[in-house]
């Protein structure tokens, strides 16, 4: 079954304990990107990813890392989360021929005490 | 900057009443924009792109480039609409700016 997958769904962590929230998808996508998902804004482009090893900032990049170095996986690193980056944080991926309709993941469901 | 702009939170119909979810953008080029929805403990999916002039489950929108905006319309809302819907714009075929979404209550 094509999809998006990110892991873990849910996680309660502590103010400067480093994370990852993983993303993968099986459909051979080039175009990958992170968002964060507030009410009241909708959702905010983090970063995102053309292909393998290129990335870049979206609107709200500030306390975040990411990296691509398969094509599949695109993990979102915290190094040091702070209360602020408690949000809803989405995975998509699309190809970036015909129509650029994005695929999205669950969601992770982040909380920082 | 704010590209898209989604001015009502919320929005509640009766069934069978027509429906129009606003959408205003900011862009200077050739825009490319989409209505993505999402129901209730389902994932966001795309509803619509302006540029393949479909009607998918009886909605439409119009890009109205003078007005800078793209809502979408159905003639006739029904219960199973009931969701989130978020304009999205495309910029340089890169990032991807949404709207804050309007919540859709259709009432029986």
């Amino acid at each position: 079954e094509a999809q998006v997958t990110q892991n873990p769904r849910y996680l309660i962590t502590v103010t400067g304990k480093k994370l990852t929230v993983t993303c993968s998808q099986n459909m051979n996508h080039e175009y990958m990107s992170w968002y964060r998902q507030d009410p009241g804004l909708g959702l905010r482009q983090i970063y995102y990813s053309m292909n393998v090893e290129v990335t870049d900032k979206g609107d709200v990049p500030e306390g975040y890392k990411v990296s691509r170095k398969e094509k599949r996986n695109f993990p979102l690193i915290l190094e040091s989360p702070s209360p602020n980056q408690t949000s809803l944080y989405f995975c998509a991926s699309s190809s970036r021929t015909g129509n650029y309709e994005q695929y999205f993941g669950p969601g992770t469901r982040l909380t920082v005490t | 900057a704010q590209r898209v702009t989604q001015p009502e939170k919320l929005l509640s119909v009766f069934k069978g009443a027509p429906v129009e979810l606003k959408c205003n953008y900011s862009y200077s080029g050739s825009p490319e924009l989409f209505w993505y929805v999402q129901y209730s403990r389902q994932r966001l999916q795309l509803l619509l792109r302006h540029i393949s002039r479909e009607s998918i489950k009886g909605f439409t929108a119009d890009l109205n480039k003078g007005e800078t905006s793209f809502h979408l319309k159905k003639p006739f809302a029904q219960e199973e609409d009931s969701a989130m819907y978020y304009c999205a714009l495309l910029y340089n075929f890169n990032k991807f700016y949404f709207g804050s979404g309007t919540k859709l209550n259709v009432k029986p």
